[in-house]
Order: structure tokens, then sequence, then C-alpha cells
């Protein structure tokens, strides 16, 4: 089965620590993304990977950290830096982000983490 | 400066009838738009795309319509159905090629 998973489902933690989400996916996709969604609000781009070992920062990234060492894997940090990390956060890979094909940009989503911190 | 937005936050369809959600975007460059999909708990999950040179594409079901005149794009749903209730997206390819989506309109399905 291929697929993208994010674990834990829901995760809690105290102000002041940082946590890691796990995102790993076996499609094979180049391109890896985390996005914020918050209540009633679309998704805001965290950071995002075309390749391996390579990583760019989103619209929101303060707070955030990532690495890409394999392709299959994207963690995010959320540091306690991030000064309202509660949210819902999801994970998305795709083909690749332009090229030949128009749906290289078609994004796969894993069922997401929801973090609370207290 | 770029946007993609939604005119209604909240739809609510009879059982049956057809679903129309729209979506305003504001950069005439943007050339490649999608709508996804979110049921409550869920990740979005992909329904259909559609790219500037084309003003209609159909898949099961769902139609998305471009109006690249007055920068429109909405997605029709025919004979809504009550797994049909979530949350819709749309979203556009932007000038640095990442995907930008609006804030969603909520489907609620009525019986």
């Amino acid at each position: 089965d291929g697929g993208i998973t994010q674990s834990p489902k829901y995760l809690f933690r105290k102000e002041g620590q940082n946590v890691t989400l796990s995102c790993e996916q076996n499609l094979n996709h180049d391109a890896m993304y985390w996005y914020r969604q918050d209540p009633g609000q679309g998704l805001r781009l965290i950071y995002y990977s075309q390749i391996v070992n390579d990583f760019q920062k989103g619209d929101i990234a303060e707070g955030y950290s990532v690495s890409r060492e394999k392709k299959e894997s994207f963690p995010l940090t959320v540091t306690s830096a991030q000064k309202n990390p509660t949210a819902f956060y999801l994970c998305a890979s795709s083909i690749g982000t332009g090229g030949l094909y128009v749906r290289s940009y078609e994004q796969y989503f894993g069922p997401g983490t929801r973090l609370t911190v207290t | 400066g770029e946007s993609v937005g939604l005119h209604l936050p909240t739809l609510s369809v009879q059982e049956g009838d057809n679903s129309i959600i729209n979506c305003a975007y504001s950069n005439s460059a943007s050339d490649y738009f999608i709508w996804y999909k979110q049921e409550s708990g869920k990740g979005p999950q992909f329904i259909i795309d559609i790219r500037s040179n084309m003003d209609k594409r159909q898949g099961q079901r769902v139609t998305v319509l471009l109006n690249k005149t007055v920068k429109h794009l909405s997605l029709q749903i025919a004979a809504t159905q009550p797994g049909d209730s979530a949350v819709y997206f749309c979203a556009e390819r932007d000038r640095d090629d990442k995907i930008i989506f609006g804030k969603g309109t909520r489907l609620h399905i009525l019986p």
C-alpha cells in the first residue's frame, strides 16, 4: 500500500518543549511539504523540500525546523520559539514541484497530527 | 498581491441537488488550479485540477469551471450525497511554483 503516514495522530506537550512530528512516504515522491491548519482556516505552508538534503522556508517558518536526510522522510520540529504551536499539522508529498507533468503538482496528504501545547 | 479566497464559508445543499462552490483568485498569471476535499479530522484529498488553457474539466460527478476574465473558479458537484460533506479548498500555483490554498468552504448536506 503506497501512501503517506504521519504519527502520532494526537500529541500533547508542555510549553517550552520541542516536539518532532513524523512524516513518511513510500510513494517515491521527490517533493514533501509541511502545512499548518488552524480552525476555520486554510492551509499555510511551513517548509517544503524538493529534493533530499534541500529544503526551503514557506510562509510561516519561524519557530519550526525540518530535515530531509532521506527521500521518504521529512520530520518537522516545533520548537519552543513557536509562539502559538497548537494546531493541526499536515504533511504532503508530490512527484515534483513542476516539470513536464501537470499532475506533478498534485499533493498527497497524510492524515495529520493534532498538536496541543499547554 | 496573490490571494485565493472563497465567496462563502458555509454552503448548505439538499441531498440530491447540485452543489456549486465558488473561488476567486487575484493573480492573473496563475496557470494551474486544484480543488481539494477535506473530511473532518483528515488530510485534504485531490478532487480535480484545471490548467488555465481550459475553461472546463469534468470528473466523476464533479466539474470545474474556470473564468479567466473575472478570475473565478467553481466546483460543481452533481447529485450531492451525504458523503460529500466536507470542507472544499481551491488552490493555485503561484509564481514560485508553490501551491497556495484558499480558506475553504464547508459543505453541509441537508437530508
